[in-house]
């Protein structure tokens, strides 16, 4: 079990560009988390997918950004016209249901560490 | 939602000694308790969990102790080591728009001193 997969590690975009990242959950998972991580901070929920659905979405800013998990491949969290302000590091979570039906702990990805330049 | 704070922010022990973290969360309803690590440029990585029907849960040089009472849930470590300097998160979990979710406290960075 190769767990959840992220990529890029790295992700280097100027001003304006879009950011796409990509998270692979672990075999036999079909939720995933999104984390955003900003220099010296917490870990800052973004939004919650199960394939195909958009379960929760209330820590996502209303705009250019959006995410999805489509029913073949990894989940995507897009940035549009990404600003300095969106330099962080982004973790993706996965679990094989929704918590609190017998799964609790996450297990993260390595993140992908987007540099807006 | 649910409001969830750590402390200290910062925390400095010889090696040796041992560290307490402390975490308080506010939903009453929140049922599982865990503990993440997370060390410089990686991810973070769960050491130890409690749940709600638990008061202490120790696992060798770690150990967690939850006050439902009192809303609040702790990170004991003892014999601290340098490797143990890392940035710790508690991440309680409660019902929210009918699914569990977790909301992470601001963490708490430990430096063990050799």
């Amino acid at each position: 079990n190769a767990g959840v997969m992220q990529n890029p590690r790295h992700l280097v975009r100027r001003r304006g560009q879009e950011a796409r990242l990509r998270c692979s959950p672990m075999k036999g998972h079909s939720h995933v988390y999104w984390y955003r991580q900003l220099p010296e901070e917490g870990l800052k929920f973004m939004v919650y997918l199960q394939k195909e659905n958009i379960i929760d979405e209330s820590g996502m800013p209303k705009e250019r950004f959006s995410a999805e998990f489509p029913k073949e491949g990894p989940s995507i969290l897009r940035i549009q016209q990404v600003v300095r302000g969106d330099s962080a590091a982004y973790f993706c979570a996965s679990s094989p249901l929704s918590t609190g039906q017998g799964f609790d702990g996450y297990t993260f990805g390595s993140g992908t560490r987007l540099t807006v330049v | 939602g649910e409001n969830v704070e750590q402390h200290p922010s910062t925390l400095s022990v010889q090696e040796g000694d041992s560290a307490v973290i402390k975490c308080t969360y506010s939903d009453s309803a929140s049922n599982y308790f865990p503990w993440y690590k997370q060390e410089l440029g990686k991810r973070p990585q769960l050491i130890i969990d409690i749940r709600s029907n638990v008061g202490e849960k120790k696992d060798q040089r770690i150990a967690v102790t939850l006050n439902k009472t009192a809303k609040h849930f702790s990170l004991h470590i003892t014999e601290t080591q340098p490797e143990d300097s890392a940035v710790y998160f508690c991440a309680p979990k409660s019902p929210s728009g009918g699914y569990q979710k977790v909301t992470f406290g601001t963490g708490t960075k430990l430096q063990v001193i050799p």
